[in-house]
């Protein structure tokens, strides 16, 4: 079983649609989290963290189920602009200790 | 402004010919990584620094290596590229926490 697991998707959605993707860890050791945005061909870039409380910025909101190892991002009102795909990313151990662990990856196609 | 920049951006190589790849910061971070990424593949962490402590993945192949010869620079060494090492190659650096990651553009290796 993978550390990070993903539904590759693709999610093809209208603009202004409202969208979620899932993601699941295995490492109960995990001590924080992130989504990172990576455009075709393009490096991976943070969107945003993932906190306890769930978090929002913008039309991008993030939640955090410890209990149930499960993390979630919602997009409201898809711009064509947040076609990319999404890596949900997990770090085990805090501190200088453990590395990032990424996900494959949800791909988004928003469509005009 | 850049802040992680890698050359070349695209590097052809022969099946066996040594290979170097280049990656720089501005950040002054501690860490710096290498990953390999293939097409629809997650980020695959093969090694990375912690200033001068170089930290091996258990299942990265020895034809990979790398030296960082100070903060600013970091090199990845394929000592006989295969067909099978044709990838995007990714670096990037983090502050000593080791959560938040800049990357580079990527270098995309291809081997004939």
């Amino acid at each position: 079983r993978k550390e990070v697991e993903q539904d590759p998707g693709p999610f093809n959605v209208p603009e202004g649609a409202t969208v979620a993707f899932n993601c699941t860890y295995s490492n109960s050791a995990s001590q924080s989290f992130f989504w990172y945005r990576q455009d075709c061909r393009k490096e991976p870039k943070l969107l945003m963290s993932v906190y306890s409380s769930g978090n929002e910025d913008g039309r991008f909101t993030a939640q955090l189920n410890r209990a149930s190892q499960y993390i979630s991002l919602l997009i409201r009102d898809s711009k064509l602009s947040d076609s990319a795909t999404y890596l949900c990313v997990v770090k085990r151990g805090g501190g200088s200790q453990g590395n990032l662990i990424f996900g494959k990856g949800t791909k988004l196609s928003v469509k005009p | 402004d850049a802040m992680v920049i890698q050359n070349p951006r695209y590097q052809v190589t022969q099946f066996g010919k040594p290979v170097t790849l280049s990656c720089s910061q501005t950040l002054n971070h501690n860490v710096m990584y290498w990953y390999q990424q293939k097409s629809s593949q997650a980020p695959k962490l093969l090694f990375h620094y912690y200033d001068k402590d170089f930290n091996n993945e258990a299942d990265t192949p020895d034809n990979f290596q790398s030296r960082r010869p100070n903060t600013s620079f970091c090199f990845l060494d394929i000592r006989s590229p295969g067909l099978g090492d044709a990838a995007m190659y990714l670096c990037a650096t983090s502050g000593a926490r080791k959560e938040t990651q800049y990357f580079g553009p990527g270098t995309r290796l291809l081997v004939l």
